[in-house]
């Protein structure tokens, strides 16, 4: 069955380096989704990559859709305090079904000050 | 507006006692969705309802069943509750399948 995978698990860094997770689908995805969900708290959504190579920017964060849809990264420049959580991607599919997400395990961004 | 409510926010049960957590949305979306997460695994898909009438088994249904009472509403029961199934619970739900989803707060179980 479908599977997706993130690296790292965890990333601790220094407020101000970069940040970047990745993403790879067993599978061609119709579409990417981005969560995160800060400590305590629920998931929230951040962004959706549909086309083969999709870059979109949300101010220091930007996402990419990999050519063959089967990857994507996520990578934040210049990290802050406000930055730390944990970022999931999910893809369509998995399981014999097209109508659910299937998410990766998340990468766990820690930001020292 | 308050999107996806989850109630209780926290509850402890003893092994063998049952209980339902109860989830409603107000954004007229489709599709609901149950899941739990645990430390180190992600977000586990429970089970899931593509639309109003259907509902269909996730990664881990065992132990729980789910009923869709109306478009709005998609609860989750525990029969008879395990301690295997201490857990955080999220509903979410999504305009249609595979659309971007919205989740609740969470409901933090413990069962003893």
């Amino acid at each position: 069955g479908q599977q997706v995978m993130q690296i790292p698990q965890y990333q601790h860094v220094q407020e101000g380096e970069d940040f970047t997770t990745y993403c790879n689908s067993s599978t061609t995805l119709s579409n990417i989704q981005w969560y995160k969900q800060r400590p305590g708290g629920h998931p929230v959504f951040l962004i959706q990559l549909v086309k083969s190579g999709e870059v979109k920017k949300q101010k220091r964060l930007t996402f990419q859709f990999g050519e063959a849809k089967k990857n994507s990264s996520l990578h934040i420049t210049a990290t802050q305090t406000t930055d730390v959580g944990t970022y999931f991607c999910a893809g369509p599919g998995g399981g014999g079904s097209n109508y659910k997400l299937t998410f990766g395990k998340g990468t766990l961004l820690t930001v020292n000050p | 507006n308050a999107g996806v409510t989850q109630t209780p926010k926290f509850q402890v049960l003893k092994t063998g006692q049952s209980m339902t957590l109860q989830c409603a949305q107000d954004m007229n979306h489709n599709s609901m969705y149950w899941y739990r997460q645990d430390p180190g695994m992600g977000l586990r898909l429970i089970y899931y309802s593509a639309s109003e009438g259907t509902t269909d088994k996730g990664e881990v249904p065992n132990g729980y069943n789910v009923s869709r009472l109306n478009k709005r509403e998609f609860s989750l029961r525990l029969e008879s509750a395990a301690p295997s199934q201490t857990s955080v619970y999220f509903c979410a739900s999504s305009p249609r399948a595979n659309q971007p989803q919205h989740f609740g707060d969470g409901t933090r179980l413990s069962i003893l």
